[in-house]
């Protein structure tokens, strides 16, 4: 079984500030992890992804995070946030299957509020 | 890239009857599709998963006789709610497993149910 768990259930920043929204994950066997964004009333977009290779990734809108293998997370990070990146923020996990597709874990999502 | 049109967006519907969402792959073939529900201000729970061609597959605590999962070609998966009650109003969302380029999910726009 795989879990996720987001320590912060809201943060507010100002704006050109840098932001951590932070996630941990366990689970019994290697891991795909993700960061999606959703807008009000909207779908999922996807920010980053992390399959392997190199534990820093970089994704859209200025986004990365790391991969941290011995601490079980996988934090976002921007180093200056604008007001459109007001938005819910959720860590997924889905094992590393290889070509099958297993389920997506989600976290409990992020309220990311960004004021002027 | 790979995009999921969901429809609709939002219905209103009368307690008893039964409503149909759909999900599209538009560029892609789809053989797996995943189909979730939100609650306000909460995260996103599975609710099963469909492979073109066979049976959905769904999650512990949910009826199966009710939320009715149609897969029958590679870009097309349906979930019809049926005798709908105000109890299974919420926003529902499916994905789609990409298998072009990299290992990922694909996810439509959602779409809000209201019983009434």
């Amino acid at each position: 079984a795989q879990s996720v768990t987001q320590l912060d259930s809201q943060v507010p920043v100002f704006e050109e500030a840098p932001v951590e929204l932070r996630c941990n994950y366990s689970s019994s066997v290697s891991v795909y992890l993700f960061w999606y964004v959703q807008y009000p009333n909207q779908g999922l977009q996807l920010l980053l992804k992390y399959l392997s290779g190199s534990t820093l990734v970089k994704g859209i809108n200025g986004f990365e995070a790391e991969f941290n293998k011995s601490q079980t997370s996988f934090h976002l990070r921007k180093p200056s946030v604008h007001i459109s990146d007001t938005a819910e923020y959720f860590c997924a996990v889905s094992g590393g299957g290889g070509t099958s597709y297993g389920k997506l874990t989600f976290g409990q999502g992020t309220i990311l509020t960004v004021h002027p | 890239g790979a995009v999921v049109s969901q429809h609709p967006s939002w219905v209103i519907c009368k307690s008893g009857t039964s409503v149909k969402i759909e999900c599209r792959s538009l560029d892609f073939q789809a053989t797996t599709m995943f189909w979730y529900r939100q609650f306000p201000k909460q995260s996103l729970m599975l609710m099963a998963t469909s492979n073109e061609g066979s049976k959905a597959t769904y999650e512990q605590g949910v009826e199966k006789d009710k939320f009715l999962i149609n897969h029958a070609s590679l870009t097309l998966s349906t979930l019809t709610v049926t005798s709908a009650h105000p109890e299974d109003s919420s926003f529902y969302i499916c994905s789609a497993a990409t298998r072009q380029g990299s290992y990922g999910y694909t996810f439509g726009s959602g779409t809000r149910l209201t019983v009434v």
